[in-house]
């Protein structure tokens, strides 16, 4: 069954380091998210993704974020400075075009900052 | 704005006995509503969604739920629950911007325990 899939599984950096987070979507699908959980708090909606180009973000998602599809198959977050508030899980999800916002997410990664 | 609501933030059920999990949201058009559960590590996988048309959705695992329009509620139930089910449910909303896709706008869970 295919799935969502993302890299690295844990990531730890230093508040104010660069850091690059890495989803594979479904292959057929053509929307892509990224969400967040800071831990004991609700998932987030950051940004939602389509035709190359962002169709939605929240408020979270300021200057500092920014995503891409740097090819055919990756969608990647990518945090310019972190700060210790950017740790939390981040999620990402992709939908095709007939199961309307059925999202499949990928297993998350964990971002500490320290 | 758009919000949804879990009540409950922890429950803990028997083995064998029956579950009912509560969801309340507020949106002002027709709801795209799913369940979600994220077991410990894991990420979400989706339990059932409700689009239109009968308002109780059969999903995996032998999970239900049940929209209710005029309670604004969408409660996920199983008759009997297993020990495997022990995880957090998430129940969401998704926004409907004239059939485009929108995000997901989850309520802040409850974590179900199973005892023996």
């Amino acid at each position: 069954e295919p799935e969502v899939t993302q890299t690295p599984s844990h990531q730890v950096t230093q508040m104010g380091q660069e850091v690059i987070l890495r989803c594979v979507p479904i292959s057929n699908h053509l929307y892509f998210y990224w969400y967040r959980q800071i831990l004991g708090q609700k998932v987030e909606f950051l940004v939602s993704f389509y035709n190359n180009e962002i169709s939605e973000k929240s408020e979270i998602f300021d200057d500092q974020f920014s995503v891409e599809r740097p090819d055919g198959s990756n969608f990647t977050l990518k945090i310019r400075s972190t700060k210790l508030e950017d740790s939390a899980m981040y999620f990402c999800a992709s939908s095709g075009v007939l199961e309307y916002n059925e999202q499949f997410f990928g297993p998350g990664t964990r971002l500490t900052v320290l | 704005a758009q919000s949804v609501t879990q009540p409950d933030i922890h429950i803990t059920v028997s083995e064998g006995a029956s579950l009912e999990l509560r969801c309340n949201y507020s949106y002002g058009a027709t709801p795209y509503l799913f369940w979600y559960v994220q077991s410990p590590g894991q990420g979400l996988q989706l339990l059932l969604k409700y689009f239109s048309g009968d308002t109780l959705v059969q999903g995996i695992k032998g999970f239900e739920a049940e929209f209710k329009r005029s309670q604004s509620s969408f409660n996920l139930r199983k008759p009997s629950v297993h020990w495997s089910d022990a995880a957090e449910y998430f129940c969401a909303v998704g926004l409907n911007y004239g059939g485009s896709q929108g995000n997901l706008i989850f309520g802040k869970g409850t974590k179900l325990s199973v005892k023996p």
